[in-house]
């Protein structure tokens, strides 16, 4: 079966600007999770997303924000970047919300702000 | 707040050199602890969830244990596909807590 599918793959932005990631979950899963991958503070939680409705969210300032749609996929905004938003933003997905040992990732969406 | 360490950061290995990775958590109310790999390029994939103390999965070369305190992934015999980032992670009340991973590279 298909896997969690991530659009766009990579993404240049400039500081200021803002920016929606997109993510397409396995079929059948309800549950989206986000999370924010850097060298220097590794893989960080962002916020969960199940049946349309936000369950949790992560220590991430307001800039952040997403949304779930009634087919499951959902999309990451994020406003007024700065530099430290250069990141790989990963979504991962699982049948039920909190079952994170059924919890399958995407590739990734490559963001750089300059 | 739940926090995972992880050592070595890296870990250079010859190819049928077995060894060990470490990841050191503090976490109110385990549900779970979870080992990943991660490829470059690529998110990460699961490998192992642990409960309880004492507890142990394996699959192929890998061997997983839990303690209260920490839990250890064993490498037994590596081949250079094992070459990896990988990442341990604890569920507490809701969420998932990552170290910053061990990036194995394994030599022929």
């Amino acid at each position: 079966k298909a896997g969690v599918t991530q659009t766009p793959r990579y993404l240049i932005k400039t500081r200021g600007q803002q920016v929606t990631l997109s993510c397409s979950p396995i079929s059948g899963h309800r549950s989206v999770s986000w999370y924010q991958q850097t060298p220097g503070q590794g893989l960080q939680f962002l916020f969960e997303y199940f049946s349309e409705t936000q369950r949790n969210k992560g220590n991430f300032p307001g800039r952040f924000s997403g949304r779930q749609f009634s087919n499951s996929r959902s999309e990451m905004n994020v406003s007024t970047l700065e530099l430290g938003d250069s990141a790989l933003y990963l979504c991962a997905s699982s049948l039920v919300a909190g079952d994170y040992n059924e919890q399958f990732f995407g590739p990734g969406t490559r963001l750089t702000v300059l | 707040e739940d926090q995972v360490t992880q050592s070595p950061e890296a870990l250079r290995l010859q190819e049928g050199e077995s060894s060990s990775l470490n990841c050191s958590y503090t976490v109110s109310g385990l549900r779970g602890l979870f080992w990943y790999r991660q490829d470059p390029g690529k998110g990460p994939e699961f490998l192992f969830t642990l409960y309880s103390a004492g507890e142990e999965k394996e699959k192929e070369r890998l061997k997983a244990t839990l303690t209260k305190k920490e839990s250890f992934l064993h490498i037994t015999a590596p081949k250079p596909e094992d070459s990896a980032t990988y990442l341990c992670a604890v569920q507490g009340d809701y969420k998932l807590s990552f170290g910053a991973g061990t990036t194995v590279t394994v030599r022929a």
